[in-house]
């Protein structure tokens, strides 16, 4: 089936810096990929959806300035928080989509900031 | 629009007893559904999806579902619970076009021995 892979797994980071998530689909081409956060004992919500070589589309409430996304070729999009704070702390989400109606899940990453 | 809604926050059951997991959906074209499961501090897993083939849907892990189009419903069952089954469960509906997730506010399953 279909691999997701997301990069680091864990990340800790001081208040103020940034850090920057990977997203790759390892056996497969994406045509669209979506970010996710979830906050402990909730539901996932989508941030942003994003097509190979276009801007990111932002969910409404979510800081596209805050959260940089980039989908510079099929198999890779990153996430770049920017100025992390820690309410920024959470459980990253990211996934690939084909032409169906399927979406294929990273294993996410857990973003700490102190 | 379209929307998915997790009836129940958590559920508690029995080692060996039936599971009931109730989903209910609204969308204005033909959905895709499906049901994911999270262990704690991972990531998620496909249990099973349905779209439009048949109506009654066998994932792993002997959970399944079924689309009822007349009750907007999809309700996960299995029939004897387990204590590795215990987890969060999340509902999803999907729209062809675009690809979009929308998830339910999910079920938190405890299963007691």
């Amino acid at each position: 089936g279909a691999v997701v892979s997301q990069h680091p797994s864990r990340v800790i980071c001081k208040s103020g810096t940034s850090v920057k998530i990977e997203c790759r689909s390892l056996d497969f081409q994406a045509t669209t990929m979506f970010w996710y956060r979830q906050f402990p004992k909730k539901s996932l919500m989508l941030m942003a959806t994003s097509n190979e070589g276009s801007k990111a589309t932002y969910e409404q409430g979510v800081e596209k300035d805050k959260f940089l996304i980039n989908h510079a070729s099929l198999t890779l999009s990153t996430l770049t928080v920017t100025s992390a704070h820690p309410e920024d702390s959470s459980f990253y989400i990211c996934s690939a989509g084909t032409s169906g109606r399927f979406q294929y899940f990273g294993p996410g990453t857990r973003l700490t900031v102190t | 629009a379209q929307s998915v809604t997790q009836l129940d926050s958590h559920v508690s059951v029995s080692e060996g007893t039936p599971v009931l997991l109730r989903c209910n959906y609204s969308s204005s074209y033909s959905p895709s559904l499906f049901w994911y499961v999270q262990h704690p501090n991972k990531g998620l897993q496909l249990l099973l999806k349905y779209t439009s083939a048949a109506t009654l849907v066998k994932g792993i892990n002997g959970f399944e579902a079924e689309f009822k189009k007349s009750e907007t419903s999809f309700h996960l069952t299995k029939p004897s619970a387990h204590m590795s089954d215990a987890a969060e469960y999340f509902c999803v509906v999907s729209l062809g076009t675009g690809n979009q997730f929308y998830f339910g506010t999910g079920t938190s399953l405890t299963v007691i021995p």
